[in-house]
């Protein structure tokens, strides 16, 4: 009940395509969906997060779908970059500091 | 904008050897943590602390102890190194904020440890 379960592992986009990537959860307890970006060779970097009394929060050209009765989250990567390439991870959150993460998945645009 | 800083990038120990990883954090937070990183797992917690001298096991404490003595340093130790050990280690702080909700965990650029 813990788990958060990510997907795809790996993503290849073209430039200027739309990456998604998904998120599922079983616990309805959770109450923060953070998404976080990770360069090679650099720690993980909160890049947009949403409450579940939200469906949609949009950042730029980052956007996080929140779908409370499937307990599903994604994050949509608009006019997708080269300079996006790196790996992405989300995670939820108990009314705690703890997060539980997902697997990760590791993206690369094509220029 | 808070900084998180590991001591080493980098580190290369023998099998059995006492291992100290530090982490310090500049923001006063309250909550540390330290994470393991390896690929298709993901990050999965070893240890975190919400105060000085309080510590709480995370999903994979064993082989791993930590010390918080000082509110701004984090160590974690290795206390006889293994070979399944190797890893990329992270480490994570965030505020206690009541009534606030959750706050983003704010994490160091990680050190890769090979136990050879």
């Amino acid at each position: 009940q813990q788990q958060v379960k990510q997907s795809p592992q790996s993503l290849i986009v073209q430039k200027g395509g739309i990456s998604i990537i998904n998120c599922a959860y079983e616990n309805t307890a959770f109450d923060y969906f953070p998404w976080y970006q990770q360069f090679p060779g650099k720690g993980p970097a909160l890049l947009i997060a949403i409450r579940p009394d939200v469906s949609e929060k949009k950042e730029g050209r980052f956007t996080i779908s929140f779908n409370k009765s499937a307990k599903q989250f994604s994050l949509h990567i608009m006019d997708s970059q080269p300079g996006d390439s790196a790996t992405y991870f989300c995670a939820a959150s108990l009314r705690t500091y703890k997060y539980i993460f997902g697997t990760g998945t590791r993206l690369k645009v094509l220029a | 904008d808070v900084k998180v800083t590991q001591s080493s990038r980098y580190l290369v120990k023998r099998t059995g050897e006492k291992v100290f990883l530090e982490c310090v954090q500049d923001m006063d937070h309250e909550n540390m943590f330290w994470y393991r990183q390896d690929p298709g797992l993901g990050l999965r917690l070893i240890y975190f602390s919400y105060d000085v001298k309080m510590k709480e096991k995370g999903d994979i404490p064993e082989g791993y102890s930590v010390s918080r003595e000082k509110k701004e340093r984090f160590s974690l130790i290795l206390e006889s190194a293994s070979t399944n050990q190797t890893s990329m280690y992270l480490c994570a702080s965030v505020a206690s904020s009541p009534g606030q909700g959750n706050q983003p965990q704010h994490f160091g650029d990680g050190t890769r440890l090979s136990i050879l």
